[in-house]
């Protein structure tokens, strides 16, 4: 039963406006949620994280928001930009170090 | 460089037989994990190691076996290859306190027919 889950398969923005991906999650117990992003024929690069005990946490173009309540995350990319065309994943941990992936995003950013 | 490394990066092999996929890791983490890639299922971890000789189970370890001799390697091993473990593997690491910030290598493709 997958515990993490992106719902949007696909994805497409123009150039230079904001791209929204969402992330639910069923276990409550969960205390970390981290997204990456992956280009084709490579492996998964980190790109952001989120502690539960905070609601918000940004990193340039990036920020991630977590609804603890509603069990949702979403990750914001502003403003968006070709290179950002990619599958992103979200994941998620409570233990440390055993994690939970969903089944992936494609964003496509358009020019 | 900084990397992780997988080898081979493409293998077909038949079932039942056994096969290891190497990986390797140059930057001391002590944290290494073994995750496969599936259409409509994402990524699942397989097995992880916190540290030499410490290995445990991931979500779907039915299968496979790996083991932590040394700290920079990490081979996932399986014994007899069925079809159902036709996948894409990743290898991944990270420092035992960043462990969120896992590196990943490039994937390897395993066909079992």
């Amino acid at each position: 039963d997958q515990q993490v889950k992106q719902n949007s398969p696909s994805l497409s923005v123009q150039e230079g406006r904001i791209s929204i991906l969402n992330c639910d999650y069923t276990n409550s117990m969960f205390d970390y949620f981290l997204w990456y992003k992956k280009y084709p024929a490579e492996g998964p690069t980190f790109l952001i994280s989120i502690s539960s005990i905070k609601d918000k946490n940004e990193d340039g173009r990036f920020t991630v928001f977590l609804n603890k309540s509603a069990k949702h995350l979403s990750l914001h990319i502003v403003p968006s930009q070709p290179g950002d065309s990619a599958v992103y994943f979200c994941a998620a941990s409570y233990t440390g170090n055993q994690f939970y992936f969903g089944t992936g995003t494609s964003l496509t950013v358009i020019p | 460089e900084a990397q992780v490394t997988q080898n081979p990066r493409y293998l077909i092999t038949v079932t039942g037989k056994k096969l290891t996929v190497t990986c390797s890791q140059n930057m001391n983490h002590e944290y290494m994990s073994w995750y496969r890639q599936d259409p409509g299922l994402g990524l699942r971890q397989i097995y992880y190691s916190m540290n030499v000789e410490v290995t445990d189970k991931g979500d779907v370890p039915e299968g496979y076996k790996v083991s932590r001799k040394e700290k920079r390697n990490f081979p996932l091993i399986l014994e007899s290859p069925s079809p159902n473990q036709t996948s894409l593997y990743f290898c991944a690491s990270s420092l035992r306190t960043q462990v969120h910030e896992q590196f990943f290598g490039p994937g390897t493709r395993l066909t079992v027919l």
